[in-house]
């Protein structure tokens, strides 16, 4: 058990739909990290907040958007859903900053019909 | 942003030791070099970190030659359970990138 957890386990939606996953951090971890994993495919990030602001941004689509709160969970809102959204997303936190390990979550997995 | 080539995939037998090489050409001067394994529909999970010469620990070794521009993991004697894929990172700046990764299948 990393210490991040992530709601919900499982998702599905139907396109044209909005949904939100929560992420909460490891205790006093000040960075969350979002990143998509498609079916046999990398990890791609998608975005990144320290201490609730947006640190770094990767390749995430417009339609997607996420924010830290001041307790430090993060949300990732994914709307006007494709099929292709379709994927495991996966919360990380680290202490600071990308230097640090980071200790992921269990993921949510997303499925789009 | 330093770009890491990892081969995509070995093979292993059980109780041998294993060396995946990763190279990054164009690493930063204070880019520390991370490594981690994933397996299936988990999260990838924290092996090493390192920055020059060696690092040990529990599970793995890494190696970081002066020039830093690669770094070998090895695995002292894998078991069945070391089937996963292992990503090698060097952040280079604020964005992680993990790339592709090496898909480890180890051998009974």
């Amino acid at each position: 058990d990393s210490g991040v957890t992530q709601t919900p386990k499982h998702l599905i939606t139907a396109t044209g739909q909005r949904v939100t996953l929560r992420c909460s951090p490891r205790s006093g971890d000040l960075s969350v990290y979002w990143y998509q994993q498609s079916l046999d495919q990398g990890l791609q990030f998608l975005i990144q907040y320290y201490n609730g602001e947006e640190r770094a941004k990767g390749n995430i689509l417009e339609r997607f958007s996420a924010q830290q709160f001041p307790d430090l969970h993060s949300e990732l809102n994914l709307s006007s859903l494709e099929l292709g959204d379709s994927a495991l997303y996966f919360c990380a936190s680290s202490l600071r900053t990308e230097y640090n390990e980071q200790f992921f979550g269990p993921g949510t997995r997303l499925t789009v019909l | 942003l330093a770009k890491t080539t990892q081969p995509i995939s070995m093979d292993s037998y059980e109780g041998q030791e294993v060396n995946i090489t990763c190279s990054h050409n164009n690493i930063a001067t204070n880019d520390y070099i991370t490594w981690y394994q994933q397996f299936p529909s988990q999260g990838p999970r924290f092996i090493i970190q390192g920055y020059k010469t060696k690092v040990t620990n529990e599970v793995a070794s890494l190696f970081i030659p002066a020039d830093r521009k690669s770094s070998t993991l090895s695995l002292p004697r894998v078991s069945l359970s070391d089937t996963a894929v292992y990503y090698c990172l060097a952040p280079g700046g604020f964005k992680t990138i993990f790339g592709a990764g090496t898909r480890l299948f180890v051998k009974a």
